[in-house]
């Protein structure tokens, strides 16, 4: 079945080291998403990239940063420069230029201690 | 700009009776607008979306919202309540800063649903 799965589901790190989240899909989705969800806020644009090989900033990529090397595979790392980086995050992949149409992954909730 | 009010951040119902979350947007443009439902620690599941066609949209799990653009809304009702709609919705409205290159998703900040046995 196609789909969009992150991975792990539940991630610890201590202060100071950055971590990856993955995000993979087949769908065959030119397009991938990264927002970030905290209590009160609904979700916020990190990233996004439209095709392989580029991305651009969304609303708040402070602290953070991507590749998009293949088209299936979109990961996030959070950074140390991020001063609150404990949340959920949420991974999204959509045809190109419809973001209307797009998919969400279960999301991955980091915990930085 | 374009975006998205949800006026009330929680909402508390009985099971069985009506559910109204609501949800006001601004927008330059012709909005393509959505609900999206969230479960605990979960994704974002559709529930219906609207893109300028009926303005009466019916999604899933009996779920409908209705677009009026003189009242800039798009409140999202239910008839009757059951205990498994109790979770989070977020309303969504699409925008296209780049003259529809692409598009771009902003989000009401949610609105959690408690149902009541």
């Amino acid at each position: 079945d196609g789909g969009i799965t992150q991975s792990p589901k539940y991630l610890f790190r201590k202060e100071g080291q950055n971590v990856t989240l993955s995000c993979e899909q087949n769908l065959n989705h030119d397009a991938m998403y990264w927002y970030r969800q905290d209590p009160g806020q609904g979700l916020r644009l990190i990233y996004y990239s439209q095709i392989v090989n580029d991305f651009q900033k969304g609303d708040i990529a402070e602290g953070y940063s991507v590749s998009r090397e293949k088209k299936e595979s979109f990961p996030l790392t959070v950074t140390s420069a991020q001063k609150n980086p404990t949340a959920f995050y949420l991974c999204a992949s959509s045809p190109p230029g419809r973001a209307l149409d797009a998919f969400f992954g279960q999301g991955t909730r980091l915990t930085v201690v | 700009a374009q975006s998205v009010t949800q006026l009330d951040s929680h909402v508390s119902v009985s099971e069985g009776t009506p559910v109204l979350l609501r949800c006001n947007y601004s927008s330059s443009y012709s909005p393509s607008l959505f609900w999206y439902v969230q479960h605990p620690n979960k994704g974002l599941q559709l529930l219906l979306k609207y893109t300028s066609a009926a303005t009466l949209v019916k999604g899933i799990n009996g779920f409908e919202a209705e677009f009026k653009k003189s009242e800039t809304s798009f409140h999202l009702t239910k008839p009757s309540a059951h205990m498994s709609d109790a979770a989070e919705y977020f309303c969504v409205v699409s925008v296209a800063p780049y003259g529809g290159a692409t598009n771009k998703l902003i989000f009401g900040t949610g609105t959690l649903l408690a149902v009541q046995p």
